[in-house]
């Protein structure tokens, strides 16, 4: 199993710009969570999907950021439009049967 | 009541050395409580777990020390090694229908040669 991929690796873009981050979940989990982290902040979770549902998404900063699980292995965050406050490292990671969180190796936002 | 309090913000240990990181909550509720560890670039990696109904897990070189009266639990890193420097995050979580986890602050090791 190659773990929960994330892509890219890094993106660069200008303020104002929709930015789409992508997650591959481990198979047969199925709980998704994204995270943000910063030197500032931390690990903040943004939102959370069990099963393909939203359970909480109260950690997401504003409208401009939406997330989506299509399907039971794949699952986006879209910002839009970007601000360079959202520069951030982005996680995503899954969950299978127990409380065991496998995270992603992490895209890191810049937003100029 | 579902914060995840960590100690120290950052720590410098010689290598052989003991490197033990705190942390506390608030929730009695919660009933799982990992240790994360980050290497820069990488996500966090599961390093160990504990479950209120023991006080010590050891695995290797890493050990949890828990205290349920005082709400707090310890990561024990014995014979620290500079590979060991890195960022390391206790969390905790309850059972429930998600049983998502509350992170602690972070702690970056650093072990010296």
């Amino acid at each position: 199993d190659a773990g929960v991929i994330q892509s890219p690796r890094h993106e660069v873009t200008e303020m104002g710009q929709e930015v789409t981050l992508r997650c591959k979940l481990i198979s047969g989990h199925n709980s998704l969570f994204w995270y943000r982290q910063t030197m500032m902040r931390g690990l903040e979770l943004l939102i959370y999907f069990n099963n393909n549902v939203p359970i909480d998404d109260s950690g997401m900063p504003e409208d401009r950021f939406s997330a989506k699980m299509p399907n039971a292995s794949f699952s986006t965050l879209k910002i839009q439009p970007s601000e360079p406050r959202d520069s951030a490292v982005y996680f995503c990671a899954s969950r299978g049967p127990n409380e065991k969180l496998f995270f992603g190796s992490g895209t890191q936002l810049s937003v100029l | 009541q579902q914060q995840v309090k960590q100690s120290p913000q950052s720590l410098i240990v010689q290598k052989g050395g003991i490197s033990i990181i705190n942390c506390a909550y608030e929730n009695t509720a919660f009933d799982y409580f990992p240790w994360y560890q980050q290497f820069p670039g990488k996500g966090p990696a599961l390093l160990i777990a504990i479950r209120p109904d023991v006080s010590e897990k050891k695995e290797g070189r890493f050990t949890i020390s828990f205290n349920k009266s005082a709400k707090q639990f310890s990561l024990h890193i014995m014979d620290s090694q500079p590979g060991d420097s890195a960022t390391y995050f206790c969390a905790a979580t309850f059972s429930g229908s998600a049983r998502q986890l509350t992170f602690g602050s972070g702690t970056q090791l650093t072990v010296l040669p």
